[in-house]
Order: structure tokens, then sequence, then C-alpha cells
């Protein structure tokens, strides 16, 4: 059991290129998440999926694109990338059904020059 | 929406003592608090939760409290040990699945 598992780990981007970042879960969840972590600003959602064929926009939403591909599979994409988008961004995910555990993915370190 | 705040934002203590972790939040629909450990470079990892329902809960060397009339729990680490040293963030869910993050306390054991 894998738990959340998220690729790539690490990726460098100059401005105005586009990339995909994929996250994927085996614990059968309804809910998926996507957050950005900077330095002193915790964890802000950026979308999230609460069931299959649905998301919503976070607290963060601009820049960004998502897909929920199937049950496991949630992807975020940066289709022009910022310096200012430079974060660490989480993948997690949830039961769903209400106020639930969320188990959260090993991250991916994006740098945009 | 819900806003969640920490104090103290660092908080340095002794190994072998007892370290405590506020968080306040807003909106009085919450019913869900759980505490996430994030390590150097690791992701957050949930350590303890507690529903609105329950006043406290304790696991080993770690507990949570909330005070509903308040709107704030705290997060109590006894016997602190160096592998203690961390950040930790609170959230507060309210059922819709989402939750709402606090923005940390960096905790740092001294040995």
């Amino acid at each position: 059991n894998a738990g959340v598992t998220q690729t790539p780990k690490f990726q460098v981007l100059k401005t105005g290129q586009s990339m995909t970042l994929q996250c994927a879960q085996d614990m059968n969840h309804n809910s998926m998440y996507w957050y950005r972590q900077d330095p002193g600003m915790g964890l802000r959602l950026i979308y999230y999926s609460a069931s299959e064929g649905t998301t919503d926009k976070g607290e963060v939403p601009n820049g960004y694109n998502v897909s929920r591909l199937n049950k496991r599979e949630f992807s975020l994409r940066l289709e022009s990338a910022a310096p200012s988008q430079t974060s660490v961004y989480f993948c997690a995910s949830s039961t769903g059904g209400g106020s639930d555990t969320q188990y959260f993915g090993p991250g991916t370190r994006l740098t945009v020059l | 929406g819900e806003n969640v705040e920490q104090h103290p934002s660092t908080l340095s203590v002794q190994e072998g003592d007892s370290a405590v972790i506020k968080c306040t939040y807003s909106d009085s629909a919450s019913n869900y608090f759980p505490w996430y450990k994030q390590e150097l470079g690791k992701r957050p990892q949930l350590i303890i939760d507690i529903r609105s329902n329950v006043g406290e809960k304790k696991d080993q060397r770690i507990a949570v409290t909330l005070n509903k009339t308040a709107k704030h729990f705290s997060l109590h680490i006894t016997e602190t040990q160096p592998e203690d040293s961390a950040v930790y963030f609170c959230a507060a869910g309210d059922g819709n699945n989402r939750l709402a993050f606090g923005k940390g306390n960096q905790v740092v054991v001294i040995p």
C-alpha cells in the first residue's frame, strides 16, 4: 500500500513554461486535494475534488488548473509558470463525506526561474 | 471561511519538559481538529485528532484538548525528546471536505 504518491519530486521551470504535477492514491479515497506550502504561510488549498467528477477552487486557485482523471488520480497543471509559483506542492486524500483525516503525499519542490 | 491561528510561532523547550501549542478557530460549525507534524523536508503526518463531541484525547506523550465555547484547542507534548523537534500544524474541518490549516509552530527541543 503506497498511500499517496506524487511525481516528480523536483522540477525547475523557466517563466512561461507549462507542466503537470501528478498525484495518485491507492486507499480508495473519494476526496483529493492540492496544497502549496511557502515559508511562514502554512498549507494553502489550491483546488480540491470532493468526489470523482467534481473539482472546486480553494484559497489560491489563480494560475492553476486541475483534472480528476479517475478515482485514483488528481493532477495539477501550471499553464504558464511564474516565479510566484515557486513552492512545495502537496497532494492529499481523504475518505470524504465530511470532516476526515487527510493523508499527504511526499511533495513536489518546484522552482520557477 | 474558517480562520485558524496558532501561537506561539516558535517554541523552544528543554528536553524532558512539556510543550503546549494553542490554536484558535473562527467558525463555530467546525467539528474536527487534527494536528500534523512535519519534519524538515518531509510530508505533514497526522499525530492526533479530536472531534467536537470530545473534550480531551491522549496518545502516549501527546494529548489534545478542545474548548468549543472559547473556540480553541491545544496540543500538549510531555517529556519532550529531540525527535519531537518539528513544525506542528493545527487544522479545523467543518464537514465540507475541507480543512483550514494554521501557519504552523516550530518546536525546538534543546538536548
